[in-house]
C-alpha cells in the first residue's frame, strides 16, 4: 500500500527556520517526483514544490512565492522526501501536503500545519 | 505563470442535479489538466486526470472534457456525498497552478 506522512508542523515565529519530512513506503522512492502542495487556512491549494526523481537527477523546481527560502531534497535510502523552509512569513502559514508523481497526484499525505506567528 | 480560473466559486445544488463547473486557463495547456475532489480535514483527491480521464475507483457520474484553454467538470446526478470542494490543476507548465476552488453545497 502506497503511503505518505508528512511530520514537522510547528509553530515557528517569523524569521525562523522549519523542516518538513515525508516518509513514504509502500513504492520504489527514487523512481518517483515528490510535490509539496500546502493550503493556507480556509483557502486554496498551492503547489510549492517539486522535487524530480532520481533518474530525472532529483533537480527541484519552486513556485515564485517560496523560491530563494524554501528547499526540496530527497533521501532515496530512507523514502524520504524534506522541506527545507527558511525566513518563514505569516503567509507561510498552512496545510503542507506531500504528493507523489509529476502531473496527476493519486497519493498524497495526511497534510502537517505551519503555523508561523510571533 | 499560467492562471486557472474556475467558475462559479460556490455553487449550489439538489441530490441528482446535473452540475457543471468551468475552468479556464490563461494560455494553451493542451489537455494538462486535472480535477480534485476534497472534503473538509482531508486531502485533495484526484478524480480526473489528462482533462477527461477518470481515475480508477471514481464513479462514472464525474466527468471531465476540454483542451487548450477552457476545461468542464460535470457530475451528472449530484449525490450527498459529493459535498466538496472542487479544484482543477494545470501541470503543462512550471509552476503547477490550481484554480481557486469550487465549494458546491447541497
Amino acid at each position: 500500500e502506497v503511503q505518505l506522512v508528512e511530520s514537522g508542523g510547528d509553530l515557528v515565529q517569523p524569521g525562523r527556520s522549519l523542516r518538513l519530512s515525508c516518509t513514504t513506503s509502500g513504492f520504489t522512492f527514487s523512481d518517483y517526483a515528490i510535490n509539496w502542495v500546502r493550503q493556507a487556512p480556509g483557502k486554496g491549494l498551492e503547489w510549492v514544490g517539486l522535487i524530480r526523481s532520481t533518474p530525472y537527477r532529483g533537480t527541484t523546481e519552486y513556485a515564485t512565492s517560496v523560491e530563494g527560502r524554501f528547499i526540496i531534497s530527497r533521501d532515496d535510502s530512507a523514502g524520504i522526501a524534506s522541506l527545507q523552509m527558511n525566513g518563514l512569513k505569516a503567509e507561510d502559514t498552512a496545510v503542507y501536503y506531500c504528493a507523489r508523481g509529476y502531473g496527476a497526484y493519486k497519493y498524497w499525505g495526511q497534510g502537517t500545519l505551519v503555523t508561523v506567528s510571533s | 505563470d499560467i492562471q486557472m480560473t474556475q467558475s462559479p466559486s460556490s455553487l449550489s445544488a439538489s441530490v441528482g442535479d446535473r452540475v457543471t463547473i468551468t475552468c479556464q486557463a490563461t494560455r494553451d495547456i493542451s489537455n494538462y489538466l486535472n480535477w480534485y475532489q476534497q472534503k473538509p480535514g482531508k486531502a485533495p483527491k484526484l478524480l480526473i486526470y489528462d482533462g477527461s480521464n477518470l481515475e480508477t475507483g471514481v464513479p462514472s457520474r464525474f466527468n471531465g472534457s476540454g483542451s487548450g484553454t477552457d476545461f468542464t467538470f460535470t457530475i451528472s446526478s449530484l449525490q450527498p456525498e459529493d459535498i466538496a470542494t472542487y479544484y482543477c490543476q494545470q501541470f503543462d507548465n512550471l509552476p503547477y497552478t490550481f484554480g481557486q476552488g469550487t465549494k458546491l453545497e447541497i
